[in-house]
């Protein structure tokens, strides 16, 4: 079946340092890509997303990129802070052939001050 | 501006025992999912629903049943709660389907331990 792999599973940088998500995904009718981030205790927040026509977005720190034919896309977030630290999860969904939305297992974050 | 309301936010249940986890939205949105979260995994996600009487399975329906009687409300019922059915349980919803790009919005949790 479908599945989306997340990498790495568990990221540590220091303060002020960039830290990349990686994730790959088999469903080749995926068409929108969100990227979720969970506080402890918390439910998942979309922090940014991208849809199949687009190679890059970003928002202020954070970036998202996707490459179609390698069916990878990645998080990238720069100047990190401490309340970047979290678990971030990638997702890759498809509303055609059925809905589906396919969660990677998460990454968590810890950004040390 | 409440969002997606789930109730209870902890539950321990037994073996065998029934509950209803209840989810309401008051941003008017037409789909609403159930997603369960395993230690360490991603969300899977159990049912969703485009619009009130109408209900569909997700990737791990097993066990589980719902009903979407109003746009508002989605509860998801266990009738014979096994060991494997603890996890915490996620309830959201959009407006339209992710594919078009809308943000679904999570609740906040509900924690179920069987024993």
């Amino acid at each position: 079946g479908e599945n989306v792999e997340q990498h790495p599973s568990t990221l540590s940088v220091q303060e002020g340092d960039s830290a990349v998500i990686k994730c790959t995904y088999s469903d080749s009718a995926s068409n929108y890509f969100p990227w979720y981030k969970q506080e402890l205790g918390k439910g998942p927040q979309l922090i940014i997303d991208i849809r199949s026509n687009v190679g890059e977005k970003k928002d202020q720190r954070i970036a998202v990129t996707l490459n179609k034919t390698a069916k990878h896309f990645s998080l990238h977030i720069t100047e990190t802070q401490p309340e970047d630290s979290a678990v971030y999860f990638c997702a890759a969904s498809r509303d055609t052939g059925g809905f589906k939305t396919i969660f990677g297992a998460g990454t968590r974050l810890f950004v040390k001050a | 501006n409440a969002g997606v309301t789930q109730t209870p936010k902890f539950r321990i249940l037994k073996i065998g025992q029934s509950m209803t986890l209840q989810c309401a939205q008051d941003m008017n949105h037409n789909y609403m999912y159930w997603y369960r979260q395993d230690p360490g995994m991603g969300l899977k996600l159990i049912y969703y629903s485009v619009g009130a009487g109408i209900t569909d399975k997700g990737e791990v329906p097993n066990g589980y049943n719902v009903s979407r009687s109003t746009t508002e409300d989605f509860p998801l019922r266990l009738e014979l709660a096994a060991p494997s059915q603890t996890s915490v349980y996620f309830c959201a919803s959009s407006l339209g389907t992710p594919g078009w790009g809308t943000e679904a919005f999570f609740g906040q949790g509900t924690r179920l331990t069987v024993v």
